[in-house]
């Protein structure tokens, strides 16, 4: 039962670009939502986020998307650099109660081709 | 500026051993986590602890204990390993609800 899902296991993107990582939820009680990247052999670190009050956040080069209807949360991320090349962890909590525990998707693995 | 802090980065048990994963944080979070990710999955919650003296289970807490005698420190122990347990652990901490956790650069375990 996966409450978050990234249907793209894997995304190649050329450098200087831009693309769009997709994540659809299932739980109608995630408010608070939240990308990671991640290299190998380190942690997840935080990347952008955004709550249920709002349909777009945009810090630097990412900008996050939530669609409430559709459960669709989705980072454009523009002028892909070398250094972009992670994977890229889509996760929701609710908020107030026990609601405040992350729940991931799979990941994506980002590709940055020169 | 160390954040969350992972000891050990690597290690191998037999089968039936046990082993505890230390984190620990300077932040002065309230809230701790410990997590699980195999491969090509996400990351899985064991454990944890809305401050010291306060843990509940994650999703996944079957095999584990954990323990938050300080707001710093938590550790999550190992009694019986067993080899689906062989995963990489990471850590994380919070300061509220809703924030953004900060991750420790995890522990690779591996049970033979």
């Amino acid at each position: 039962d996966q409450q978050v899902k990234q249907n793209s296991p894997s995304l190649s993107v050329q450098e200087g670009r831009i693309s769009i990582l997709n994540c659809d939820y299932t739980n109608s009680m995630f408010d608070y939502f939240l990308w990671y990247k991640k290299y190998p052999a380190e942690g997840p670190t935080f990347l952008i986020s955004i709550s249920s009050i709002k349909d777009k956040n945009e810090d630097g080069r990412f900008t996050v998307f939530l669609n409430k209807s559709a459960k669709h949360l989705s980072l454009l991320i523009v002028r892909y650099q070398p250094g972009d090349s992670a994977v890229y962890f889509c996760a929701a909590s609710g908020s107030g109660g026990s609601n405040y525990k992350l729940t991931f998707g799979k990941g994506t693995l980002l590709t940055v081709n020169p | 500026n160390a954040g969350v802090t992972q000891t050990p980065k690597f290690r191998i048990l037999k089968i039936g051993q046990s082993m505890t994963l230390q984190c620990t944080q300077d932040m002065n979070h309230n809230y701790m986590y410990w997590y699980r990710q195999d491969p090509g999955m996400g990351l899985k919650l064991i454990y944890y602890s809305v401050g010291a003296g306060i843990t509940d289970k994650g999703e996944v807490p079957n095999g584990y204990n954990v323990s938050r005698s300080t707001t710093e420190d938590f550790p999550l122990r190992l009694e019986l390993a067993a080899p689906s347990q062989t995963s990489v652990y990471f850590c994380a901490s919070s300061p509220i609800v809703a924030q953004p956790q900060h991750f420790g650069d995890g522990t690779r375990l591996s049970i033979l």
